[in-house]
């Protein structure tokens, strides 16, 4: 059973389209996260949702639209789409108060921009 | 602002040759530390982290890191790779956000194990 679930793990789609990506966890953490893993494998956060409450917004174009309907679902919708946004996008969940700030992965959702 | 820096982003070793991985962070505030690998394809699995205690941390697979804090450093090392040892692997730094913990990863380094 899958701790950290997203889908779907691959799109691929125009630009101008607009996508969403899903992601769940079963492990009962109150805080769950979005980042962009780009073609050089780096890793930035994009968002963060504590029980269904936004608490990190980084600087992210508001075509990004995370919704977050309770604590065990995240999801990312994206409106008009540019070839940069071209990436993996990583959903990850932490419990707060727990290990510091550990985090786990789900195995991401590659978006190729054409 | 926490940074993390990795230094090399590609390191070859032999098979059964010593893995040192290079880490140095920046942070305002005592520290959590981590190391995260990614596989081909998969997401980040966690490695073994440093919260508070002992500074030689050990984790899965062979690894160990040892926080260093005069020298800011989280080097990961391993004694002898293994070739499924090769991967892409993370550095973090964990700071408190506003009662949150805010991660940030470092570059990576990939690991190429050479038979």
């Amino acid at each position: 059973d899958t701790a950290v679930s997203q889908t779907p793990k691959y799109l691929v789609t125009q630009m101008g389209n607009d996508k969403s990506i899903k992601c769940e966890q079963n492990l009962g953490h109150d805080t769950m996260y979005w980042y962009k893993q780009d073609s050089k494998k780096f890793l930035k956060i994009m968002f963060s949702y504590n029980n269904k409450e936004l608490i990190i917004n980084e600087t992210v174009p508001n075509r990004f639209s995370p919704k977050s309907p309770d604590k065990a679902h995240l999801n990312l919708h994206i409106n008009s789409l540019e070839l940069g946004d071209s990436a993996v996008y990583f959903c990850a969940s932490s419990q707060r108060g727990k290990a510091s700030g550990e985090l786990f992965f789900g195995e991401g959702s590659r978006l190729t921009v054409l | 602002a926490q940074s993390v820096t990795q230094l090399g982003s590609h390191v070859s070793v032999s098979e059964g040759a010593l893995v040192l991985l290079r880490c140095n962070y920046s942070s305002s505030v005592p520290p959590y530390l981590f190391w995260y690998v990614q596989y081909p394809n998969q997401g980040l699995q966690l490695l073994l982290k440093y919260t508070t205690g002992a500074t030689l941390v050990k984790g899965i697979n062979g690894f160990e890191a040892e926080f260093k804090k005069s020298e800011t450093s989280f080097h990961l090392t391993k004694p002898s790779a293994h070739m499924s040892d090769a991967a892409e692997y993370f550095c973090a730094v964990s700071e408190d956000s506003g009662g949150y913990q805010k991660v940030t990863f470092g570059t990576g380094t990939k690991l190429q194990v050479i038979p």
